[in-house]
């Protein structure tokens, strides 16, 4: 089966930095994809990881341990408009499936 | 065209309604899945479509849905005897190719309300 787990909810203050972990237990694991999403709007692309290790992009980066089902997402510098829900999303299967996780809320305060 | 487009923005259906959404990918896009988003919740897979082959349907929850891609673009989503756990969020997403990385766009979603 398809198990995914990271934390509800979040808060962090204007300026630092917030880490969101995500484990996960998938067959066929292809990768994993951390999607952002504002409320009422679309998820939008923020990172893939296919290998282990960590993958930065601008204030945003992402690491993945396969052999540990374990991915987070570190957000530097936060800004007000990074107040969202951040999803995980392992794929898996032949056509690279997403599987979501609930998403944690964050909360960013000044 | 630019993104991803489904229609109609927002339903409100009464309960036993059948209803029907849209989704445009973007030009050439291969893949095409469908997820339902509760309220507060992640987006639950429900089918894909890899041109007009409907590949996996193992996520939808009972047999008042049904999906459709039958020219390998537009695609529609249809709900029988809508219920009021039917209401959420559908989201559509595409990508060029099957497996790509990095590749799938959603749109905007249609919110269902069954009162």
């Amino acid at each position: 089966g398809q198990n995914i787990d990271q934390p509800t909810e979040m808060t962090a203050t204007e300026g630092a930095i917030v880490q969101i972990n995500c484990t996960y237990q998938t067959s066929g694991f292809n990768g994993l994809f951390w999607y952002q999403q504002h409320a009422g709007e679309a998820p939008t692309f923020l990172s893939y990881n296919v290998l282990d290790g960590l993958e930065e992009k601008g204030r945003f980066s992402s690491f993945l341990s396969r052999s540990k089902g374990y991915s987070y997402l570190l957000l530097k510098e936060l800004q007000m408009k990074d107040s969202a829900s951040y999803l995980c999303a392992p794929v898996s299967g032949g056509y690279n499936k997403l599987i979501f996780g609930a998403g944690t809320r964050l909360a960013v305060h000044p | 065209g630019a993104g991803v487009s489904q229609s109609p923005r927002y339903k409100v259906a009464k309960r036993g309604q059948d209803v029907a959404l849209r989704c445009d990918p973007i030009s050439g896009h291969v893949s095409l899945f469908w997820y339902q988003q509760a309220l507060g919740q992640g987006p639950e897979f429900l089918t894909y479509f890899q041109n007009e082959a409907q590949l996996d349907k193992s996520g939808l929850p009972s047999d008042r849905f049904f999906a459709e891609r039958p020219e390998g673009s537009v695609s529609t989503l249809k709900i029988q005897r809508t219920q009021q756990e039917d209401s959420a969020v559908y989201l559509c997403a595409s990508s060029l190719e099957p497996g790509e990385g990095a590749g799938y766009t959603f749109g905007s979603g249609t919110r269902l309300t069954v009162v």
